[in-house]
């Protein structure tokens, strides 16, 4: 199994609202990731864990709020979004952070912030 | 700080026949690896081939090869027998070994369209 699954595919969201994206991967991997990535633009790191540990926050803002309950599974919390904070959410696993390892990318949440 | 530089938003191909997709970097570091990535209409990006820079001998996977010219800071795509199933974003990407850990940084893509 080389695949990481993400729900949901879309989601629409108001403001107010408090949602939360999933990711998930049995692949053994230890190393999660989040990635923003607007229309037409390259995907931007947000977080990164490693060993169910946050390793890497790219100044995200707190709206946005991770969690790693276990090593297959990644969440990302969302409360209080902005209509800017629309995008295509990507997870990502790989082995460890080892340099040369290969991210593996899941095919992303479309979320839209009305 | 490294950037990577993709320099052709688009390009277009007809079927059967080779394309080359450029990308150069900037980087001070010496050791460091480089990706190419594809991210079809359906979303989900995959990685093409991935280069470690104190490798001299230029990747290859299948179709896909690159060039790779450390000097000149530059490294290509070649897709040979190009297919409809190209049709994609390719993105460049670079992380420096010892560098932020899981940082790869990308260029800005290049749509590559393939014509029957």
């Amino acid at each position: 199994d080389t695949e990481v699954t993400q729900t949901p595919k879309h989601l629409v969201m108001g403001m107010t609202n408090k949602k939360s994206l999933k990711c998930e991967q049995h692949m053994g991997h230890r190393a999660m990731y989040w990635y923003k990535q607007k229309a037409k633009k390259p995907p931007e790191l947000m977080f990164v864990y490693s060993y169910e540990k946050l390793s890497i926050n790219e100044s995200v803002p707190s709206r946005f709020s991770p969690e790693c309950p276990n090593s297959s599974l990644l969440n990302l919390h969302l409360h209080a979004l902005q209509p800017e904070d629309s995008a295509l959410y990507l997870c990502a696993s790989s082995q460890d952070l080892g340099f040369l390892n290969e991210q593996f990318f899941g095919p992303g949440t479309r979320l839209t912030v009305l | 700080a490294q950037t990577v530089t993709q320099s052709q938003p688009e390009m277009s191909v007809q079927e059967a026949e080779t394309v080359t997709l450029s990308c150069t970097y900037d980087t001070s570091e010496n050791n460091y690896y480089l990706f190419w990535y594809k991210q079809p209409p359906s979303r989900q990006m995959i990685l093409v081939i991935r280069q470690e820079a104190y490798k001299q001998q230029n990747a290859t996977e299948n179709r896909f090869s690159v060039n790779f010219q450390k000097a000149a800071k530059s490294f290509s795509l070649k897709i040979s027998d190009s297919q409809l199933g190209d049709t994609a974003m390719y993105f460049c990407a670079f992380r420096n070994y010892g560098g932020s850990q899981g940082n790869l940084i990308f260029g800005k893509g290049t749509k590559l369209s393939v014509k029957p």
